[in-house]
């Protein structure tokens, strides 16, 4: 019954790995959004997708890369992690980009050590 | 840029009172304020919106108030459980096209039993 999904839950990995998250969600929805938490709770879009168009890309360092292999599932591809992307991510899904309520999945926790 | 601001410091309140958090905004004028509620380990879950010509929503025991004169919202959840322990976030959609929200850091509220 879970409306948006994602996997992991938990990562744990090393500075300069190359790791994936994956999101999925069965709502129907067209859009799909990609946010980041920090360790002080601030929640910041990254990217959205429409349809599996790209619509948002917020300033993100060029080794996120997002990817829409269809419009029920947005996966997120990090290269050389960094400290820095020690966070929470969480995926998102709204009928549409006019829509006012957004369901959030459980969030993947990465820490990268 | 746009901005919103929460109370960081956590509000402890005593059960069966009535709790009141605060959102401010500054650089826009929103037409809409979401709250949303955030569990320890979960992704945020959507509560309420309010529109800017609607001074005040009510759903069961929350009320959400918007004033565009102060560019604030409160958020009011009256007879308190310790159930209602969470952060609350507040929100606002600055495109319609892309979806695109803004949210504040959150308040954590405690309730004591």
């Amino acid at each position: 019954d879970t409306a948006v999904s994602q996997t992991p839950k938990y990562l744990v990995t090393q500075m300069g790995n190359d790791k994936s998250i994956k999101c999925e969600q069965n709502l129907g929805h067209d859009t799909m959004y990609w946010y980041k938490q920090d360790s002080k709770k601030f929640l910041k879009i990254m990217f959205s997708y429409n349809n599996k168009e790209l619509i948002i890309n917020e300033t993100v360092p060029n080794r996120f890369s997002p990817k829409s292999p269809d419009k029920a599932h947005l996966n997120l591809h990090i290269n050389s992690l960094e400290l820095g992307d020690s966070a929470v991510y969480f995926c998102a899904s709204s009928q549409t980009t006019g829509s006012n309520e957004q369901f959030f999945g459980p969030g993947t926790r990465l820490t990268v050590l | 840029s746009q901005k919103i601001e929460q109370n960081s410091e956590a509000l402890n309140i005593q059960e069966g009172k009535t709790a009141t958090l605060t959102c401010n905004y500054t650089n826009y004028s929103p037409a809409y304020l979401q709250w949303y509620r955030q569990d320890p380990g979960r992704g945020p879950v959507f509560l309420l919106l309010i529109r800017e010509n609607e001074k005040e929503k009510r759903k069961e025991r929350l009320k959400v108030t918007f004033d565009t004169t102060l560019k604030q919202s409160l958020f009011h959840i009256t007879a308190s459980q310790p159930a209602d322990s969470a952060t609350y976030l507040c929100a606002y959609r600055i495109s319609s096209n892309t979806g695109k929200l803004i949210f504040g850091q959150g308040t954590t509220l405690q309730v004591k039993p």
